[in-house]
């Protein structure tokens, strides 16, 4: 019944490495988003995509690119891994138009250490 | 830009007791979605409950219930007898209805413990 799927639960970098996080959803949704989590500070958005090849920076997206070739997955790029993008990295995706009502449904995260 | 203020970073409350998570949030839209939004220890985040602004009638899902104030831009959750599985950090989310609403904005969080 898994319905997004972020492909490591845990990972740990090096300090210059370049790192991708990949998400797949299996719900058709256009919309797909990515988010850090960081204590005291909530979710922040970094980048989400309305549709495919399309995307759009979200509140922090110095540092992180990222890639959609398909509609059903959703890539983010850290060019060149910092000690602070150490954090638990969420994907989502959702509806659009009238399915906006509905929320997100996410994925379980990635804790990224960069050491 | 629309933000979300979770004032209460801790709450507990004793097991089968009824506890309240304050949330406001800044907008100048008259038509908008607010969400609950719960993380227990798996990461999961699950939905707990909506809102839609348009309706005046406050949202209810078996235990949870929000008191949603329009005008004062607040939307507390309210989580009668409480269960030891309530326990996770609890996230507020506005969300214009919008073109280009696609996005959610969160609050910083409340973590909320269950005393047994």
């Amino acid at each position: 019944d898994v319905k997004v799927t972020q492909s490591s639960r845990y990972l740990v970098k090096r300090t210059g490495e370049k790192v991708f996080l990949e998400c797949v959803q299996d719900m058709d949704h256009e919309n797909m988003f990515w988010y850090r989590q960081d204590p005291g500070l909530g979710l922040r958005l970094i980048y989400f995509s309305y549709d495919v090849k399309m995307k759009e920076k979200g509140d922090i997206p110095e540092g992180y690119s990222v890639s959609r070739e398909k509609k059903e997955r959703f890539s983010l790029i850290l060019e060149s891994a910092s000690t602070n993008q150490t954090s638990m990295y969420l994907c989502a995706s959702s509806f659009s138009g009238t399915g906006l009502v509905y929320g997100y449904t996410f994925g379980s995260g990635t804790r990224l250490t960069v050491v | 830009a629309q933000t979300v203020t979770q004032s209460q970073p801790e709450m507990s409350v004793q097991e089968a007791e009824t506890v309240t998570l304050s949330c406001t949030y800044d907008t100048s839209e008259s038509d908008y979605y607010l969400f609950w939004y719960k993380q227990p220890p798996s990461r999961q985040m699950i939905l707990v409950i909506r809102q839609e602004a348009y309706k005046q009638q406050n949202a209810t899902e078996n235990r949870f219930s929000v008191n949603f104030q329009k005008a004062a831009k607040s939307f507390s959750l309210k989580i009668s007898d409480s269960q030891l599985g309530d326990a996770a950090m609890y996230f507020c989310a506005y969300r214009s209805s919008g073109l280009g609403g696609s996005r959610l904005t969160f609050g910083e969080g409340t973590q909320l413990t269950v005393n047994p």
